[in-house]
């Protein structure tokens, strides 16, 4: 299994241009998750789905959109970006059985700088 | 005050070492509790889950203190590969709709 993973690695972009990030998971995972990640700060909800077709707002949902479309993809759209969204990205994914709270699976992160 | 706090550290201790990190909450309702490990430019990986009783891996025992809010990361025997960032990590639902990651306490293990 791949587990999470996360397309593109890197990315730079002009303050305006707008970007995709994909997430995809192979374990079959109902929850997907965004986060972002500054230094000095923990790792804050973007958006999450709780499963195919459906998504939700998390801690700091402003400028970003995303979408679910398959269980195993979970999209996250920059319409037009700001220096402000220059972090580091990690998607990341659990899986939910019988009320057990699981642990979250990360990918390896999407490094975006804006300028 | 910030829902998960953590001493940023760094913590810098030499090999062989018994290091204690300790973690709070401020949400009394809680329902989960984990300690995840992030190295250098990577993604957070789950150390281990923290329980009511307490529970231990190998070198590493975690402790939950519900009364007083906070969990506790002790590690024993240090090794130069413990050498990471430790997230503390909260959900306050089974939904894990609300899971807050404490900023991460730096630890250097040296030789």
């Amino acid at each position: 299994n791949a587990g999470v993973t996360q397309t593109p690695k890197f990315r730079v972009l002009k303050t305006g241009q707008s970007m995709t990030l994909l997430c995809a998971q192979d374990m079959n995972h109902e929850y997907m998750y965004w986060y972002r990640q500054d230094p000095g700060m923990g790792l804050r909800l973007i958006h999450y789905s709780v499963g195919e077709g459906t998504t939700a707002k998390g801690e700091v949902p402003d400028g970003y959109n995303v979408s679910r479309l398959k269980k195993q993809n979970f999209l996250l759209g920059l319409e037009s970006a700001a220096p402000s969204q220059t972090s580091v990205y990690f998607c990341a994914s659990k899986p939910i059985a019988g009320g057990k709270d699981y642990e979250q699976y990360f990918g390896p992160g999407t490094r975006l700088t804006v300028t | 005050r910030k829902e998960v706090e953590q001493d940023p550290g760094p913590f810098n201790v030499p090999e062989g070492a018994t290091v204690a990190f300790n973690c709070t909450y401020s949400n009394s309702a809680s329902q989960s509790f984990f300690w995840y490990r992030q190295d250098c430019r990577k993604e957070p990986k789950l150390l281990m889950s923290v329980y009511s009783s307490g529970n231990e891996d190998g070198r590493f025992t975690a402790q939950l203190n519900r009364a007083s809010q906070y969990i506790s990361l002790l590690i024993r025997d240090s090794k130069l590969s413990d050498s990471a960032t430790y997230l503390c990590v909260v959900n306050e639902g089974t939904g894990g709709f609300k899971t807050i990651f404490g900023a991460g306490t730096r630890l250097f293990v040296k030789a």
